[in-house]
């Protein structure tokens, strides 16, 4: 599974606690993106960065943060103002084409508060 | 912004048979609608994208069908397989660099 690697595979949260998910990828792919995923809702878009030191909300933002200081890495945080935390997150970049978002997804983590 | 819908959220299906999932949009400025397979357990992979100045796209045993007018698309399996088992999702965008929104998913299960 090269590309994208997410970690860690699954995380605990604990109440209060802000906690980070990492994203890195080899790819040399410009933008990248976070999605939530919970059963039968599909996916929805938390973050997008499309070009370093550059990041843009999406559907969901409220309760994570973002920072894009290098290409290759899009940490998302998961503060104690989400107050449902507990979902599957995908990190993914995007690959480059002509008219179109063609996404490259990570393995994923499983969050779940304790 | 963008609204997708898709249905059924669940499908079983005899291994053989058909099986059809369809989508509908809110924003008739989308241009681009690509499905993606999420097997279990595993991350979600393209499997076959369509543009808005294509009406149908076949790739072996699937296509994708799409209807600008109504603003609804449809991904056609033939010939189901076990390995077809999976969970696929719709999605919309109006252009490249711009945002995909996904539909609910639909969990496939073929039958062998």
């Amino acid at each position: 599974d090269g590309g994208i690697t997410q970690s860690p595979k699954y995380l605990f949260r604990k109440e209060g606690q802000n906690v980070t998910l990492s994203c890195e990828q080899n790819l040399n792919h410009d933008a990248m993106y976070w999605y939530r995923q919970d059963p039968g809702q599909g996916l929805r878009l938390i973050y997008y960065s499309q070009i370093v030191n550059d990041f843009q909300k999406g559907d969901i933002a409220e309760g994570y943060s973002v920072s894009r200081e290098k290409k290759e890495s899009f940490p998302l945080t998961v503060t104690s103002a989400q107050k449902n935390p507990t979902a599957f997150y995908l990190c993914a970049s995007r690959i480059p084409s002509r008219g179109g978002e063609k996404l490259f997804f990570g393995s994923g983590t499983q969050l779940s508060v304790l | 912004g963008e609204n997708v819908e898709q249905h059924p959220s669940t499908l079983s299906v005899q291994e053989g048979d058909s099986a059809v999932i369809k989508c509908t949009y809110s924003d008739s400025a989308s241009n681009y609608f690509p499905w993606y397979k999420q097997e279990l357990g595993k991350r979600p992979q393209l499997i076959i994208d369509i543009r808005s100045n294509v009406g149908e796209k076949k790739d072996q045993r699937i296509a994708v069908t799409l209807n600008k007018t109504a603003k609804h698309f449809s991904l056609h399996i033939t010939e189901t397989q076990p390995e077809d088992s999976a969970v696929y999702f719709c999605a919309a965008s109006r252009a490249a660099g711009n945002k995909l929104t996904f539909g609910g998913g639909t969990r496939v299960l073929v039958k062998p």
